[in-house]
């Protein structure tokens, strides 16, 4: 079936950089984008970033530029989000999405499958 | 950035009544293809996030039809026609034509 799977959750120093990965299976990887989304506790929903897995290109929220960098890797289907200098700001459950068409297209379908998100804990 | 607000914040229900759940948007989110870039997500207790509605009004696979979106331009409604038990959780809008996509604050909906 289609899925995305996350990495495992993670305790990190601040100051320290974090990679989360998400592999996906069921479907195919490089028809559809990964978007990257957060929530830390007591907060709303917060969007990180996407990468197009066709062509690696990704595209970063401003409030994340020079901390954030997504990839892929299309021979294990698998998408990696690292956010570095981390402060204890970034706590907060990170889910991977997939999305299918892009913006400006009539096929743009939103964030239809979700990974089961990964725990991010940043703490001295 | 774009701005969404949603309203109300917290929305209790007696089951079987409808809910509406309203976002505005700074800007508007109406490309020159006729679409609205919104999406509808719910996030239920414990569980990852959830797409309900996607292009402002075209419901996704599997979700029930008592959910339904409308609008354009800077206004867009999410309307429950009968909330049951399960439709509890935190309803994002969500506008993805302006870099970078936003999301509203979210609407705490519970039951009566």
């Amino acid at each position: 079936q289609v899925q995305l799977v996350q990495s495992g959750a993670e305790v990190k120093r601040p100051g320290a950089s974090v990679t989360v990965s998400c592999t996906a299976s069921g479907y195919s990887f490089t028809s559809y984008y990964i978007y990257w989304v957060r929530r830390a506790p007591g907060q709303g929903l917060e969007w990180l970033g996407l990468i197009n897995t066709k062509s690696g290109t990704p595209t970063y929220a401003q409030n994340f530029q020079g901390r954030v960098t997504m990839t892929r890797d299309t021979s294990t289907t698998t998408g990696f989000m690292e956010l570095s200098r981390l402060t204890s700001e970034d706590t907060a459950v990170y889910y991977c999405a997939r999305v299918g068409g892009y913006t400006g297209s009539e096929y743009y379908g939103g964030m239809d499958v979700w990974g089961q998100g990964t725990t991010v804990t940043v703490s001295s | 950035e774009t701005v969404m607000t949603q309203s109300p914040l917290s929305l209790p229900v007696t089951p079987g009544e409808p809910a509406s759940i309203s976002c505005r948007s700074s800007q508007s989110l109406l490309h020159g293809n006729g679409y609205n870039y919104v999406d509808w997500y719910l996030q239920k207790p414990g569980q990852s996030p959830q797409l309900l509605i996607y292009l402002a009004s075209s419901r996704a696979s599997g979700v029930p039809d008592r959910f339904s979106g409308s609008g354009s331009g800077t206004d867009f409604t999410l309307k429950i026609s009968r909330v049951e038990a399960e439709d509890v959780g935190v309803y994002y809008c969500m506008q993805v034509l302006q870099l970078p996509y936003t999301f509203g604050r979210g609407t705490n909906l519970d039951i009566k």
